[in-house]
């Protein structure tokens, strides 16, 4: 059974800094993975997905990393602003199906 | 864009009742799922469909069903809603090609937070 987890599950860090969110899986034969942001009270937006055959997807300011023979993913995100707080989910795709980890709950400081 | 949509955003029902939250999305997406998220435990899946008519368990099936008449609908039913059934339950669509391509990408609605007194 795959699991996922998210490590930290808080963080908090000034504006402007350069910041790594951290997602591993006990299962390495995935489809893919994906990256998702939840504001408070919200539904979960896609952020990044990274297929199965790639290592890394970028937009923006986020670049998402995937090694699955150690089964980690990681999110940086660049020159953090305020309107980047948020709890931010990693989702590994099985059979199907996508298991989530709890998620990081992100607070940059103006 | 796909859009998923969730019908109540809040409800608040009593122990007992029989409680439908309902899920449309209009992209023609075949596969749509359940999934309820509560603190320290994160997103679990409830049920998931891959097409009409056609329902799969998820990891928390116990005390909820579905249904899936319409391929845009995915409705989840709590026969007699119990006060740990009070959650944030979030519905979400892809598509099945974009699953076999690999692609998978999965939309979320933006939620339904139930409260069971």
């Amino acid at each position: 059974k795959q699991e996922v987890t998210q490590i930290p599950a808080a963080l908090s860090v000034p504006e402007g800094e350069n910041l790594v969110l951290n997602c591993s899986f006990t299962d390495s034969a995935i489809y893919n993975l994906q990256w998702f942001r939840q504001d408070p009270g919200k539904g979960l937006t896609s952020l990044l997905l990274i297929q199965s055959s790639q290592r890394e997807q970028t937009s923006g300011r986020l670049n998402a990393s995937l090694d699955k023979s150690s089964g980690r993913s990681t999110l940086y995100i660049a020159a953090s602003q305020p309107g980047d707080s948020a709890t931010y989910l990693c989702g590994v795709w099985g059979a199907q199906k996508l298991v989530f980890g709890q998620g990081t709950r992100l607070t940059i400081n103006p | 864009d796909v859009k998923v949509t969730q019908s109540s955003r809040y409800l608040v029902k009593r122990t007992g009742e029989k409680v439908f939250l309902e899920c449309v999305q209009d992209m023609d997406h075949e596969n749509m799922f359940w999934y309820r998220q509560d603190p320290g435990l994160g997103l679990r899946l409830i049920y998931f469909s891959y097409d009409v008519k056609m329902k799969e368990k998820g990891d928390i099936p116990e005390g909820y069903s579905v249904s899936r008449e319409k391929k845009e609908r995915f409705s989840l039913i709590l026969e007699s809603a119990s006060t740990n059934q009070t959650s944030m339950y979030l519905c979400a669509s892809s598509s099945f090609e974009d699953l076999l391509s690999g692609a998978n990408v999965l939309t979320f609605g933006a939620g339904s937070r139930l409260t069971v007194l």
